[in-house]
């Protein structure tokens, strides 16, 4: 079955660690996103990629980094210089440009990391 | 600015007890409106899309509509299966498929 699979599931890290969050779809989706939730508030936008060996900055890039060296994997860095990385990460993807009804997000399932 | 808010933030329901969510926006060149479900610890999964003004979409107990400045999702006779986080989102006009989305509205259902 298509999907996307995020992981890990939970992570930690300790202050001035850098962390890599996976995240690879086999859906043949052109673009791919990263976001970021917090309770009480929406999805956040850190990252998109809507090409192979190409990605922009979201609402909230300060303190993550992005690569996108093949069309099924989009792998998120949270760097040290992210001082409240404490959230729920979401990775997803959808076709670019837009065709007809699917070109909704499919997500993933998300990785929470926690800072101890 | 682009703005989507959704009220109300939490609503508890009786089994049966038939209620309707609220997604307002304010943004400019309005692609596409988005429904979502999200249980906890898991990525929000789709509902409906919904294009125009008008437009109405229905999936089980779950019904959602559109206006030019809202959409709703009636939730008719709900169980407690239906318990979740309802995430609406709107796709705007620009270089990508940029979804803005709402904070959510946590529904429990109580039997």
């Amino acid at each position: 079955d298509g999907g996307i699979t995020q992981s890990p599931k939970y992570l930690f890290r300790k202050e001035g660690q850098n962390v890599t969050l996976s995240c690879e779809q086999n859906l043949n989706h052109d673009a791919m996103y990263w976001y970021r939730q917090d309770p009480g508030q929406g999805l956040r936008l850190i990252y998109y990629s809507q090409i192979v060996n190409d990605f922009q900055k979201g609402d909230i890039a300060e303190g993550y980094s992005v690569s996108r060296e093949k069309k099924e994997s989009f792998p998120l860095t949270v760097t040290s210089a992210q001082k409240n990385p404490t959230a729920f990460y979401l990775c997803a993807s959808s076709v670019s440009p837009p065709a007809g009804e699917g070109y909704g997000y499919t997500f993933g399932s998300g990785t929470r990391l926690t800072v101890v | 600015e682009d703005q989507v808010t959704q009220s109300p933030e939490a609503l508890r329901l009786q089994e049966g007890e038939s209620s309707s969510l609220n997604c307002s926006y304010t943004v400019s060149g309005l692609r596409g409106l988005f429904w979502y479900r999200q249980d906890p610890g898991k990525g929000p999964e789709f509902l409906f899309t919904l294009y125009s003004a008008g437009e109405e979409k229905e999936k089980e107990r779950l019904k959602a509509t559109l206006t030019k400045k809202e959409s709703f999702l009636h939730i008719t006779a709900p169980k407690p299966e239906d318990s979740a986080t309802y995430l609406c989102a709107v796709l705007i006009s620009g270089g990508y498929n940029k979804l803005i989305f709402g904070a959510g509205t946590r529904l429990a259902v109580h039997p």
